[in-house]
């Protein structure tokens, strides 16, 4: 049973670019949750959606920043524009139902020159 | 508003116990907790949704206090895998995660 893969892996864009990062979750998970980790800090949460819907998108900035869950096909982040401070790692998890046990990806690290 | 954790970082002997506690000021409806060793993806260790709710498994345990609005994370006889950060999060009006407690077991 494969677990949640994320590709890519590493990501290397230029300032102004556009970076999507693809999350496909475990066999069976329909809820899908992104994080975002600069070096040496903690894990902030960004988005989470099931199928089709955001559920809580609390955690995104505002602009640049949008995810998807389509019905078909892993779940997109999608950053446009990109910065800097954007250079970090993206996580995303996913689980079965609310609540239950989150399963992590290996994570994609952004970096922006 | 970020949970409140601490210690910020501990270090231990292989076989000692440690507690990491897990605090808000917002009513909390679940917490998680998580490690993540450097390099590496969290690794997901429990959930308790019911305020009084006690998890465990082999010796980490954790336990909620719906009250008091905090949560603690046993370890009992720390292994040298135990070394890493930990993490706890909380779901009250949003999700979101505390700023870690670096914990480093010593052989």
């Amino acid at each position: 049973n494969a677990g949640v893969m994320q590709n890519p892996r590493h990501l290397v864009r230029r300032r102004g670019q556009e970076a999507r990062l693809r999350c496909s979750p475990m066999k069976g998970h329909s809820h899908v949750y992104w994080y975002r980790q600069l070096p040496e800090e903690g894990l902030k949460f960004m988005v989470y959606l099931q199928k089709e819907n955001i559920i809580d998108e609390s955690g995104m900035p505002k602009e640049r920043f949008s995810a998807e869950f389509p019905k078909e096909g892993p779940s997109i982040l999608r950053i446009q524009q990109v910065v800097r401070g954007d250079s970090a790692a993206y996580f995303c998890a996913s689980s079965r139902t609310s609540g239950e046990t989150q399963y992590f990806g290996p994570g994609t690290r952004l970096l922006v020159l | 508003q970020q949970p409140v954790q601490s210690p910020q970082a501990v270090i231990l002997r292989e076989g000692e116990d440690a507690v990491i506690n897990c605090s808000s000021s917002k009513a909390l409806y679940s917490v998680h907790w998580y490690r993540q060793k450097h390099g590496e993806a969290p690794v997901f260790l429990m959930i308790l949704l019911k305020g009084g709710e006690q998890k465990g498994h082999d010796k980490i345990s954790a336990s909620f206090n719906e009250k008091k609005q905090q949560s603690s994370l046993y370890l009992t006889a720390s292994q040298l895998s135990y070394s890493g950060t930990y993490f706890c999060g909380t779901y009250g009006q949003n999700f979101v995660f505390g700023p870690g407690t670096r914990l480093s077991v010593l052989p």
